[in-house]
């Protein structure tokens, strides 16, 4: 199994509600990632899980709430989110973090999310 | 810290045909990974090509081949006999081998290609 996989593929929700983002990888990945893309532009790096640990928040904010259940497992819990917040969510795993075990990272299709 | 351009907002290509995209980047840094990710219409990112800096020699995956130029800082794109499913946005990304940043892919804003048939 090469491919990480998301659920949903598309989410609308309004400001007052809490959803979550699921994504799941079975090929023994130890670093998971999420990322914001916004139409037309590159991905931007939101968290990095290491060992089921986080270990990078690029200052985002705190409506987002990532959880690394287990080393396969990876979601990302929604709640007071803005308009602004509608984007692609992308989610990645790569074999590391660190060292020669870094190598790619593999991506998922993506959750499309609008905000009402 | 680490930057990558890509100078061509969008490309179009004939099918059947070459076409070359760019990227150059800065870095102090003496070794490092650059990759090159297709994302087509239906969103999902598939690694097209990895170079690492310390080969010398240009990586190559069937039609996709990549003019590596490390004193330049140079690294192109070339897809050979375009086929309409290469139609897609190509970033160029660059990522430190280690250090406390290597998680990080830094990515160029994106090359939009169309072929045309």
């Amino acid at each position: 199994d090469t491919e990480v996989t998301q659920t949903p593929k598309h989410l609308v929700m309004g400001m007052t509600n809490k959803k979550s983002l699921k994504c799941e990888q079975h090929m023994g990945h130890r670093a998971m990632y999420w990322y914001k893309q916004k139409a037309k532009k590159p991905p931007e790096l939101m968290f990095v899980y290491s060992y089921e640990k986080l270990s990078i928040n690029e200052s985002v904010p705190s409506r987002f709430s990532p959880e690394c259940p287990n080393s396969s497992l990876l979601n990302l819990h929604l709640h007071a989110l803005q308009p602004e917040d509608s984007a692609l969510y992308l989610c990645a795993s790569s074999p590391g973090v660190t060292g020669q075990h870094v190598n790619e990272q593999f991506f998922g299709p993506g959750t499309r999310l609008t905000v009402l | 810290a680490q930057t990558v351009t890509q100078s061509q907002p969008e490309m179009s290509v004939q099918e059947a045909e070459t076409v070359t995209l760019s990227c150059t980047y800065d870095t102090s840094e003496s070794d490092y990974y650059l990759f090159w990710y297709k994302q087509p219409p239906s969103r999902q990112m598939i690694l097209v090509i990895r170079q690492e800096a310390y080969k010398q020699q240009n990586a190559t995956e069937n039609r996709f081949s990549v003019n590596f130029q490390k004193a330049a800082k140079s690294f192109s794109l070339k897809i050979s006999d375009s086929q309409l499913g290469d139609a897609a946005m190509y970033f160029c990304a660059y990522r430190s081998p280690s250090g406390g940043s290597n998680y990080k892919l830094t990515f160029g804003k994106g090359t939009l290609l169309t072929v045309n048939p």
